[in-house]
């Protein structure tokens, strides 16, 4: 069955300390795609990342990088620098067969 | 500026009675979806439509209804025989109607309900 861990319910650093958000996924397809959102204190999640299971490339956006792995089935998500701004809970997702599995969710807490 | 919008914020429902959570958007997207987020736990996929007058039940239907008359417009009720519905409740929308949960997700800023 499809399933997605995010085994760090919660992660508290000092600012501009760089922090790394685990997501391990199960999957039995070789087509699918992954997915990073960050829901602010506000509510809404809003949409950080999509890759493909065909492009193990690793990303970088800012102070935001992802790496994909296939082998270990992981898509860490990396925060360069931390800011108090980045304060959030942050969903990993597989998407596969026409299904969007969620994992748990982190919540990332940044001190001043 | 094209965006989701859930309304009201907060929702305070005595138990036995039905009630309507509201989700317009105006990013032209053909798909539209509600998920259920509770503490500790990741979203849950209630309902999900990819075109207009169709719509088709998710994880956790039993106890919700939807609509979906309009493009615009997702709504959700909430109904008594939801066993326990106090809950974040979010809308979303993606563009197309095919393989649509590829597509990144844009979600409203959700409404939490309340029920006592």
């Amino acid at each position: 069955a499809q399933k997605v861990t995010q085994a760090q319910t919660e992660i508290s650093v000092v600012e501009k300390e760089d922090v790394t958000l685990d997501c391990v996924y199960e999957t039995r397809d070789t087509t699918y795609y992954l997915f990073w959102y960050k829901q602010p204190p506000s509510g809404e999640l809003v949409f950080l990342i999509r890759r493909n299971s065909f492009d193990e490339q690793n990303e970088i956006s800012g102070r935001y990088s992802w790496n994909f792995q296939k082998s270990t089935s992981s898509f860490n998500f990396t925060i360069t620098a931390s800011q108090v701004v980045d304060s959030a809970v942050y969903f990993c997702a597989h998407h596969s067969n026409y299904q969007l599995i969620w994992g748990a969710g982190t919540k990332l807490i940044i001190k001043p | 500026d094209g965006g989701i919008t859930q309304s009201p914020k907060y929702l305070f429902r005595k138990e036995g009675q039905n009630v309507t959570l509201s989700c317009e958007q105006n990013l032209n997207h053909d798909a539209m979806y509600w998920y259920r987020q509770d503490p500790g736990q990741g979203l849950r996929l209630i309902y999900y439509s990819q075109i207009v007058n169709d719509f088709q039940k998710g994880d956790i239907a039993e106890g919700y209804s939807v609509s979906r008359e309009k493009k615009e417009s997702f709504p959700l009720t909430v109904t008594s025989a939801q066993k326990n519905p106090t809950a974040f409740y979010l809308c979303a929308s993606s563009i197309g109607t095919t393989d649509t949960y590829n597509s990144p997700l844009h979600f409203g800023n959700g409404t939490r309900l309340t029920v006592t």
